[in-house]
């Protein structure tokens, strides 16, 4: 099993553009998550999926869209960025509470 | 603000010590919690958990501690090596979901 998925790996983006951040899943997990990371913080919650068609907003989720149309995937998007949104993307899948976490995408918004 | 905590962000110990990593938690409902590792670059790695009708749990070189009473959480590292060099979160379950409140994580550094 690959576990939980993420492209790309790093990403530079100019005030206002958009972008779709990738996650993929094959642990057949009903939950899957979006956390993002700033410098020497911990996770906060973006969104979060109990299944598909199914998403709601956690912690943080201004500026932010989810779609969960497969168990699979789970992607995040950006519409207009902006310097705020400079972070590390970690994406999560769980079948309870343990999560499982992708190797991460390090976003730059200049 | 967050209802996980941790009392200090930087640990330094010598390789060879234990190390003891802390947490506090304020929701007196929650009845899981998690350890995760985390180095650099990286994503969290499950290290070990505990549900709230347990006290201790243990796992290799590692021990989880829960007090109820007090609400606090540590985890405890037996004869620390400079791979366990990372940042450490503890997190707790949010109702149901599935969902983890995180602290803000300490960083533990091993000195060889």
């Amino acid at each position: 099993n690959a576990g939980v998925t993420q492209t790309p790996k790093f990403r530079i983006l100019k005030i206002g553009q958009s972008m779709t951040l990738q996650c993929a899943q094959d642990m057949n997990h009903n939950y899957m998550y979006w956390y993002r990371q700033d410098p020497g913080m911990g996770l906060k919650l973006i969104y979060y999926s109990v299944g598909a068609g199914i998403t709601d907003k956690g912690e943080v989720p201004n500026g932010y869209n989810v779609s969960r149309s497969t168990t699979e995937d789970f992607p995040l998007r950006l519409e207009l960025a902006a310097p705020s949104q400079t972070s590390v993307y970690f994406c999560a899948s769980s079948y309870s509470y343990e999560q499982f976490f992708g190797p991460g995408t390090r976003l730059t918004v200049l | 603000g967050e209802s996980v905590g941790l009392h200090l962000p930087t640990l330094s110990v010598q390789e060879g010590d234990n190390s003891i990593i802390n947490c506090a938690y304020s929701n007196s409902a929650s009845d899981y919690f998690i350890w995760y590792k985390q180095e650099s670059g990286k994503g969290p790695q499950f290290i070990i958990d505990i549900r709230s009708n347990m006290d201790k749990r243990q796992g290799q070189r590692v021990t989880v501690l829960l007090n109820k009473t007090v609400k606090h959480l540590s985890l405890q590292i037996a004869a620390t090596q400079p791979g366990d060099s990372a940042v450490y979160f503890c997190a707790e379950n949010e109702n149901q979901g599935g969902k983890l409140i995180f602290g803000q994580g300490t960083e533990l550094s091993v000195k060889p």
